[in-house]
């Protein structure tokens, strides 16, 4: 089945460690995201990809950081630099040409133990 | 980064109620989308609207996008248990190939037995 994959479903973060989070998709959209949800807010866009080894800095990224080798797979990292990493992840991706929604993973929940 | 403001942020009804939520910006956008968001999974898209004063169905749903292209509003008629969970608006606009998505802050509907 085509869609996008998102792993692990749950991570736990020790502090002052880095962790990276699996995104893959299938559908061969060129428009990757990473988003970060708090609970009782919306969507906050973190990084964003719109073609394979470039990728745009969103609205929260400090403290994160992705790459984009190939067109599947758009991994962000989370790291020691990021002091408030307990959230919900969400990565999405969308079709070409532009003005097309976007369409989203089951998500990774990450903790700090 | 821009938040909707999204209202009612939650609403408690009775099975066989209809449903009424709406979003609201101080900014046009060229596109806009309607997300329902059930717990610990990600944002299935439920409808989206490109012009303004479009109004689309997708079976007990009916969404409207505004004639100013500022606002946004999503029915539900006669509310069954599977509509509980969060809904979402976003709107996107577009402009010569940078895209961005903007997200509601959710509106948390439950059916009260």
């Amino acid at each position: 089945d085509g869609g996008i994959t998102q792993s692990p479903k749950y991570l736990f973060r020790k502090e002052g460690q880095n962790v990276t989070l699996s995104c893959e998709q299938n559908l061969n959209h060129d428009a990757m995201y990473w988003y970060r949800q708090d609970p009782g807010q919306g969507l906050r866009l973190i990084y964003y990809s719109q073609i394979v080894n470039d990728f745009q800095k969103g609205d929260i990224a400090e403290g994160y950081s992705v790459s984009r080798e190939k067109k599947e797979s758009f991994p962000l990292t989370v790291t020691s630099a990021q002091k408030n990493p307990t959230a919900f992840y969400l990565c999405a991706s969308r079709p070409n040409p532009g003005g097309q929604p976007q369409h989203f993973g089951d998500g990774t929940r990450l903790s700090i133990l | 980064g821009q938040q909707l403001n999204q209202s009612p942020q939650s609403m408690f009804i009775q099975e066989g109620e209809d449903v009424s939520m709406n979003c609201t910006s101080s900014s046009i956008f060229n596109t806009w989308l309607w997300y329902k968001q059930d717990p610990g999974e990600g944002p299935v898209l439920l409808i989206a609207l490109y012009k303004a004063g479009e109004l689309t169905s997708n079976g007990r749903l009916t969404a409207q996008f505004g004639i100013t292209r500022k606002d946004s509003f999503l029915n539900i008629s006669a509310s069954i248990p599977s509509d509980v969970g969060i809904y979402f608006c976003a709107g996107l606009i577009s402009n010569f190939g940078n895209e961005k998505l903007t997200f509601g802050t959710g509106t948390r509907l439950t059916i009260i037995p």
